[in-house]
């Protein structure tokens, strides 16, 4: 699975919006990107996916550049619950075996929402 | 309720000693994973599942042992305990399809003394 390269913190106001950057430069044509979020010590929380079209749900919206070589989580009102490290995984087929079972979690992005 | 379900919550273990970390879903899901996780560190993939009877090895799997006999239940068997196996692990399972994200279930605090 392609590496992904992720800041290691960053702050938000309160009802301000979060852009989480991730870069993939070396993602391959079939592999999707994915956002997990883990608060505290819960375990952790799928966000939203995505493999070459900007995607939203309920809690964010993804951006994929058109290279797909990076994206941007974003929490558009961000709250004080909205506090975790958030980790961004490009998980596809082409390593070949049983790899398209394995979810891989890097260092991730430690956000703190503040008043 | 629909999830996944790791059992026991909380346990100690002495050096030596065996044990069976429990992990069933309900979900129909053909993916399951165990992670360790290390305090101030990130989840590590110790093994997964692609389907009953196929299992495979992730980042850090010596010292633990791994079977999928049913679809439902992934269990994680430490053979041998030793100090550095204290973590919190977690199981998790998802549908077989990348178009999914996986589901985890609420941790097992293991310690080791």
């Amino acid at each position: 699975d392609a590496k992904t390269t992720q800041p290691p913190s960053m702050d938000c106001a309160e009802g301000r919006a979060a852009n989480l950057p991730c870069n993939h430069s070396t993602i391959s044509g079939n592999e999707y990107v994915y956002w997990y979020r883990q608060i505290h010590s819960q375990g952790p929380q799928y966000i939203i996916h995505g493999l070459k079209n900007n995607e939203t749900n309920e809690m964010a919206s993804l951006i994929i550049t058109e290279d797909r070589k990076s994206s941007t989580l974003i929490l558009p009102h961000a709250t004080l619950r909205d506090t975790a490290v958030y980790y961004c995984i490009v998980r596809g087929t082409n390593a070949g075996g049983t790899s398209y079972g394995k979810l891989t979690f890097g260092q991730g992005t430690i956000l703190t929402v503040h008043p | 309720n629909a999830g996944v379900t790791q059992t026991p919550k909380f346990q100690v273990l002495k050096t030596g000693q065996s044990m069976t970390l429990q992990c069933a879903q309900d979900m129909n899901h053909e993916y399951m994973s165990w992670y360790r996780q290390d305090p101030g560190m990130g989840l590590r993939l110790i093994h997964y599942s692609v389907g009953a009877g196929i299992t495979d090895q992730g980042e850090v799997p010596n010292g633990y042992n791994v079977s999928r006999s049913t679809t439902e239940d992934f269990p994680l068997r430490l053979l041998s305990a030793a100090p550095s196996q204290t973590s919190v692990y977690f199981c998790a399972s998802s549908q077989r399809t990348l178009s999914y994200g996986y589901t985890f279930g609420s941790g097992t605090r293991l310690t080791v003394v």
